[in-house]
């Protein structure tokens, strides 16, 4: 069963870019890649999602290189409260149906 | 707001003794999951309901039940919950377009605490 594979954590600093990567090599030819933010005692919120190339909303920005291996989430000037859980969620083609699959999870601290 | 609730957001039940958790959602989404997420871990997909479909997860084990009467609702059923299923449990929905990687809309979750 293929899975993706994310930093287990980062620290940060307020105002600081975070630049968190997820591994997915085996990614579906049809699959989105989609990011979740999680914090303590909450269910988690989409953050952003992209298919290819880059993709930037008001919170965030995401960088999927062209053999969409991997894909790069990317937090401008954070702050305290972007202290979480960020998960990259993708299709995973080895299993039937298409399961969708959470990777770890990245535990961000942002400092002051 | 539409938005997806769980009840209770604490719920403590006995070793052994059967525990229902439920969600309901304002969305109309077609597609209702039921995830189980301890301490430090990812949210693991218990199952999900397609419309009425059920679609289990092959190591779920048989000790969860679900059940969904109705679009807007869907109950988690612990038949005996065991020290191991102390956890968070969250529900979500998605659209159910057909895509992968659907966004999905989770709820606040409920903390289960066995006794």
């Amino acid at each position: 069963l293929a899975k993706t594979t994310q930093p287990i954590s980062m620290d940060s600093y307020e105002g600081q870019e975070v630049n968190i990567t997820c591994s997915h090599n085996n990614i579906a030819t049809n699959d989105y890649i989609t990011w979740y933010q999680q914090f303590p005692s909450q269910g988690p919120r989409f953050i952003i999602q992209g298919y290819k190339t880059k993709v930037t909303n008001e919170v965030a920005s995401l960088f999927i290189p062209a053999d969409r291996k991997s894909s790069t989430l990317s937090l401008p000037r954070v702050s305290l409260s972007d202290t979480a859980v960020y998960y990259c969620l993708v299709g995973d083609r080895e299993a039937a149906g298409n399961k969708l699959t959470f990777g770890g999870g990245t535990r961000v601290l942002v400092k002051p | 707001d539409a938005m997806v609730i769980q009840n209770p957001r604490y719920q403590v039940t006995q070793f052994g003794k059967p525990v229902t958790l439920s969600c309901s959602q304002t969305l109309n989404h077609n597609v209702m999951y039921w995830y189980q997420q301890k301490s430090s871990q990812a949210p693991k997909l218990l199952f999900h309901y397609y419309d009425k479909d059920f679609n289990n997860e092959a190591d779920t084990p048989d000790n969860f039940q679900s059940r969904r009467p109705n679009t807007s609702f869907c109950f988690l059923d612990i038949r005996s919950p065991g020290l191991g299923d102390a956890a968070m449990y969250l529900c979500a929905t998605s659209r159910g377009s057909g895509g992968t990687a659907e966004t999905q809309y989770f709820g606040p979750g409920t903390r289960l605490l066995v006794l």
